[in-house]
């Protein structure tokens, strides 16, 4: 049963806008957030993180905020550019020895 | 700027082949993590290790195995290749209580 969970597989957004990626999780136990921007054939790389003694954490033109009772997270990228047209995935641990990973969504930042 | 390194980046080989897929990482992280993901799922974790000569088998079930007998090194063997093995190949790695960094992932495709 997957405990990371992105609902929304593709979102389109018009450059210079907002886009807000959804992410949800099952375990109780996990403290610890991530999200990662992957483009096709390559690794992920590392965005932003979030423990969850904390609801928001900010870096340049990228925030996540955690809503613990929701068991839910998102990222917010503004403003939005082509060049972050790119499959995000979040990801939840627990303990630091494993992670789980949500299907990621397609990111299209129209010019 | 994470250091990890997977090499063959992109391997196309026939059914019945042994296949090594190599990752180095030079941070000094202890632990190392072996993901295989298809276009649009999630990561799936088929291996880990916690430090040298510890190695786990991961959530989803593989074929492959791995070793661990010098920290920056985490070798993954397939004995036998088969069509079914065709997928992306993520190699990963974190200190104790860090962020996991990704290397740059090998395609594999089998025939």
């Amino acid at each position: 049963d997957q405990q990371v969970k992105q609902n929304s597989p593709s979102l389109s957004v018009q450059e210079g806008r907002i886009s807000i990626l959804n992410c949800d999780y099952t375990n109780s136990m996990f403290d610890y957030f991530l999200w990662y921007k992957k483009y096709p054939a390559e690794g992920p790389t590392f965005l932003i993180s979030i423990s969850s003694i904390k609801d928001k954490n900010e870096d340049g033109r990228f925030t996540v905020f955690l809503n613990k009772s929701a068991k839910h997270l998102s990222l917010h990228i503004v403003p939005s550019q082509p060049g972050d047209s790119a499959v995000y995935f979040c990801a939840a641990t627990g303990n630091f020895n494993k992670f789980y990973f949500g299907s990621g969504t397609k990111l299209n930042v129209k010019p | 700027e994470a250091d990890i390194y997977q090499t063959p980046r992109y391997l196309v080989i026939g059914t019945g082949k042994k296949i090594t897929l190599e990752c180095s990482q030079t941070m000094g992280h202890d632990k190392m993590y072996w993901y295989q993901q298809d276009p649009g799922m999630e990561l799936h974790l088929i291996h880990y290790s916690y430090g040298v000569n510890s190695t786990e088998k991961g959530d989803l079930s593989s074929e492959s195995t791995v070793s661990r007998i010098r920290t920056e090194h985490f070798p993954l063997t397939l004995e036998s290749a088969r069509p079914s093995h065709t997928s992306q190949y993520l190699c990963a790695s974190s200190l104790t209580k860090g962020t996991q960094y990704f290397g740059p992932g090998t395609r594999l495709t089998v025939l």
